[in-house]
């Protein structure tokens, strides 16, 4: 079964601009999850997505949004870049509560 | 709030050596307790899950213990070996509704000298 993958995965923007990053689940799980992580904060949750719907969102800004589609892919987007959003943006999907797989990450460089 | 440390934050052992990572959080209102390896600029790899009802779980070299009460999990490796260079994260989740949303503490970084 094919693993979580992230698309881009390395990506260069400008700080005022927005990005929009994607994730595809493994076949058959519903649930997509993000998490942001630098060397700062480390790694912290952002948001959780199930059937479309949000269903848990961490502390940030109004600036960091996601949907996920009717197949499960899930995409998350910034708007307004500041250089702090530089990080690894990583994906997550569960076949049920409690457990997750992770993607390799996009990471994101703003400057 | 949930917070998660992990101690020591950085680790240096000649190959073979046993060794123990150690993680603790401040709320034992558990559902699971992760252990992750990651590796420079990749992503997470799970290790060992360990339920809330559950003391301990083993895969191959791997062996992880969990003390809910007193808010502790340990990591031990057997015989380790350069491949294992990584850093280890814990990660525990909440028993509430959110149970998917993982808090992560700030990693061992293991460095194993052949």
């Amino acid at each position: 079964k094919a693993g979580v993958t992230q698309t881009p995965r390395y990506l260069i923007k400008t700080r005022g601009q927005q990005v929009t990053l994607s994730c595809s689940p493994i076949s058959g799980h519903r649930s997509v999850s993000w998490y942001q992580q630098t060397p700062g904060q480390g790694l912290q949750f952002l948001f959780e997505y199930f059937s479309e719907t949000q269903r848990n969102k961490g502390n940030f800004p109004g600036r960091f949004s996601g949907r996920q589609f009717s197949n499960s892919r899930s995409e998350m987007n910034v708007s307004t870049l500041e250089l702090g959003d530089s990080a690894l943006y990583l994906c997550a999907s569960s076949p049920h509560p409690g457990e997750q797989y992770f993607g390799p990450g996009t990471r994101l460089t703003v400057t | 709030k949930q917070e998660v440390t992990q101690i020591p934050a950085a680790l240096s052992v000649p190959e073979g050596e046993n060794l123990v990572l150690n993680c603790s959080f401040t709320d034992s209102a558990i559902y699971n307790l992760q252990w992750f390896r990651q590796d420079p600029g990749k992503g997470l790899t799970s290790l060992l899950l360990i339920q809330s009802s559950q003391r301990e779980q083993t895969s191959g070299r791997l062996n992880a213990s969990l003390d809910k009460s007193s808010g502790r999990s340990t990591l031990y490796i057997a015989a380790s070996q350069p491949g294992d260079s990584a850093t280890y994260l814990c990660a525990v989740r909440r028993q509430d509704t959110g149970r998917r949303a993982l808090t992560f503490g700030s990693g061992t970084r293991l460095q194993v000298q052949p």
